[in-house]
């Protein structure tokens, strides 16, 4: 399959606490993006770090990625109740012409 | 504010009938997709279009047509509905490849029932 895999499926915190999630791939990239996507809704991009970066910030976000490893990680510091979601990670692989989407994470901030 | 709409939040077809899904971009975008989503198999790609009047299959094209006849719509069409077609159906739009970086821009999805 082209598409990544998030891991954890499911995580739930308590608010103010800062949650983790990550994303493994299997192909070469050009960059990686993660997306946020509220119950029954469509997908909001969130950020997008490119093959030669290491890490990005963006607010309460960090994202990190490790092409020898072929894994991200999406950081969210600070967590609130609003932050409850499912997040994704899509992979724009070499040579194709659209993102490969993984299962999501689902997160649950507990106020 | 930019955005992607689909026509329908919700949708309930009987079997059999035919089944069209509009979606509009005002951004001049030149690639539209449509994927599903399904509990436990994520979004996975029907069809996509990076110009008027063309058309690629993405990974899951059985049962399903495309139509893009203009630059801003891009619509999915069922042929004949069938109950593995109950899903939610999330329409995406893109700058041209050579202008990566700004990520995909989605419709807020239309949960289709096929009874």
């Amino acid at each position: 399959s082209q598409q990544g895999e998030e891991d954890p499926q499911a995580l739930s915190i308590q608010e103010g606490e800062n949650a983790t999630m990550n994303c493994s791939y299997k192909t070469s990239i050009n960059n990686l993006q993660w997306y946020r996507q509220n119950s029954g809704r469509g997908l909001v991009h969130l950020i997008l770090i490119r093959s030669n970066e290491r890490e990005k910030h963006s607010g309460r976000l960090r994202v990190t990625l490790d092409t020898s490893k072929k894994s991200s990680s999406l950081l969210i510091t600070a967590s609130r109740a609003a932050d409850t979601a499912s997040y994704f990670c899509a992979t724009d692989q070499t040579g194709a012409n659209n993102l490969f989407f993984g299962t999501g994470t689902r997160l649950t901030v507990i106020p | 504010d930019v955005k992607v709409t689909q026509s329908s939040r919700y949708l309930v077809k009987r079997t059999g009938e035919k089944v069209f899904l509009e979606c509009v971009q005002d951004m001049d975008h030149e690639n539209m997709f449509w994927y599903r989503q399904d509990p436990g198999l994520g979004l996975r790609l029907i069809y996509f279009s990076y110009d008027v009047k063309m058309k690629e299959k993405g990974d899951i094209p059985e049962g399903y047509s495309v139509s893009r006849e203009k630059k801003e719509r891009f619509s999915l069409i069922l042929e004949s509905a069938s109950t593995n077609q109950t899903s939610m159906y999330l329409c995406a739009s893109s700058q041209i490849p050579g202008q990566r970086g700004s990520g995909y821009t989605f419709g807020s999805g239309t949960r289709l029932t096929v009874v």
